[in-house]
């Protein structure tokens, strides 16, 4: 079976910093990697996915990831932060094809907190 | 284009009674998948519905269930509630699989 470990349970940053939210997976596997950001009060909205190909994944909002098969990691990173990207970050991995039918394995979530 | 809506959004139950959440995906969406979120557990999944049969169910006891109606509109249904089962449930729904899933705002259950 597969788990999704965040690292960090909460990560505060200055705005306008640079920021890295970790994730690490285990797998016997091939993966599809995906990061979700949640705002308070509201369902989950994807930020980006790795399926295959390039390991660098750009997403919405500025944020990419990189997908790092040795590590085993998918970190979310973004150059800038603004006080609206204060939110709930979600990591998660389905394996298998992606048909849909396993669901999705989510991290325990990382809380971004930007200082102004 | 409408997104995935979630009724009620708000509900208040007694330990004991059972529960139903109607979720209704996106136009063209075949696939219907429910999580709960704890603070405690976290994200878990509950089950996955694709034209109007079950795929998957996640490590949940029997007391969950669910179903889908020929327009892909989905409810999930706990029955005997108990006190962990206050969450957020949450539903998404796809074309087909996890690589483009929407999620609703989710429905709040409070068991007391």
């Amino acid at each position: 079976a597969q788990s999704v470990t965040q690292l960090d349970s909460q990560v505060p940053v200055f705005e306008e910093a640079p920021v890295e939210l970790r994730c690490n997976y285990s797998s016997s596997v091939s993966v599809y990697l995906f990061w979700y950001v949640q705002y308070p009060n509201q369902g989950l909205q994807l930020l980006l996915k790795y399926l295959s190909g390039s390991t660098l994944v750009k997403g919405i909002n500025g944020f990419e990831a990189e997908f790092n098969k040795s590590q085993t990691s998918f970190h979310l990173r973004k150059p800038s932060v603004h006080i609206s990207d204060t939110a709930e970050y979600f990591c998660a991995v389905s394996v298998g094809s992606g048909g849909g039918a396993d669901g999705l394995t989510f991290g325990k979530g990382t809380h971004l907190i930007i200082q102004p | 284009k409408a997104g995935v809506t979630q009724t009620p959004r708000y509900l208040i139950k007694t330990r004991g009674q059972q529960v139903t959440l109607s979720c209704s995906p996106i136009s063209g969406h075949r696939s219907v998948s429910w999580y709960q979120q704890t603070p405690g557990q976290g994200l878990q999944f509950l089950f996955e519905y694709f034209s109007e049969t079950q795929r998957n169910k996640g490590n949940f006891p029997g007391r969950f269930s669910g179903r889908q109606f020929s327009n892909s509109r989905s409810e999930m249904n706990v029955s005997t509630l108990e006190l962990g089962d206050s969450a957020l449930y949450l539903c998404a729904s796809s074309l087909g699989g996890v690589v483009e899933q929407y999620f609703g705002p989710g429905t709040r259950l409070t068991v007391t």
